[in-house]
């Protein structure tokens, strides 16, 4: 049963280009989280999404970010116009429908770098 | 909204016993949870406490006093591949999880 598949594990843009990172939940998980990481520091959370909704956005900037888990396909994260300040690490964590008990599975993250 | 304190760095021996501490205040309160995070990879789930008292898992434990707004994580026979950071995190509400900024724990031989 293969865990939380994040791509790319890398990703470099320049200043006012565009990201796009890509989350695959396991296997039977309908639910996926989207959390930033900075050196140094906890995970931040930006938003939870199940299929083709999105739950709670309260931790997610309010220009420049969104994110879609559609029917069918990945859940993307994406940011435009990027700056400086975005380079993180992207964590992406998918649950089965949540109780209070529900572990989050994490992928490896995505390191995104903006130059 | 959820601020978790815990402290930012831990150092122990091998063989030895660590307790990382966690405190924490959250509006609505439904279980305390601890990952594990090496090496800026994949965090992972450790445990998790909704009523107060020792939950033991093998060589990790974690406590909780609700009334306290207190939890910790204890490691026994400490391992060098302990070495990681640990983070405490609240769930709130029906779905986010909140974290700590983590501890480091380094484990020397």
């Amino acid at each position: 049963n293969a865990g939380v598949m994040q791509n790319p594990r890398h990703l470099v843009r320049r200043r006012g280009q565009e990201a796009r990172l890509r989350c695959s939940p396991m296997k039977g998980h309908s639910h996926v989280y989207w959390y930033r990481q900075l050196p140094e520091e906890g995970l931040k959370f930006m938003v939870y999404l199940q299929k083709e909704n999105i739950i709670d956005e309260s931790g997610m900037p309010k220009e420049r970010f969104s994110a879609e888990f559609p029917k069918e396909g990945p859940s993307i994260l994406r940011i435009q116009q990027v700056v400086r300040g975005d380079s993180a690490a992207y964590f992406c964590a998918s649950s089965p429908p949540p109780d209070n008990n529900s572990p989050l599975h994490f992928g490896n993250g995505t390191r995104l770098t903006v130059t | 909204g959820q601020s978790l304190e815990q402290p930012s760095e831990v150092t122990a021996v091998e063989g030895a016993i660590v307790q990382i501490n966690c405190t924490y205040q959250t509006s609505g309160f439904y279980g305390l949870s601890w990952y594990q995070q090496h090496d800026g990879g994949a965090p992972t789930f450790l445990s998790y406490n909704a009523l107060d008292g020792l939950e033991e898992t093998g060589r990790f434990s974690s406590f909780l006093s609700r009334s306290d707004s207190y939890g910790y994580l204890l490691l026994q026979e400490l391992q060098m591949k302990d070495s990681a950071s640990y983070f405490c995190a609240v769930r709130a509400g029906y779905s986010t999880l909140t974290f700590g900024k983590g501890t480091m724990l380094l484990v020397s031989p």
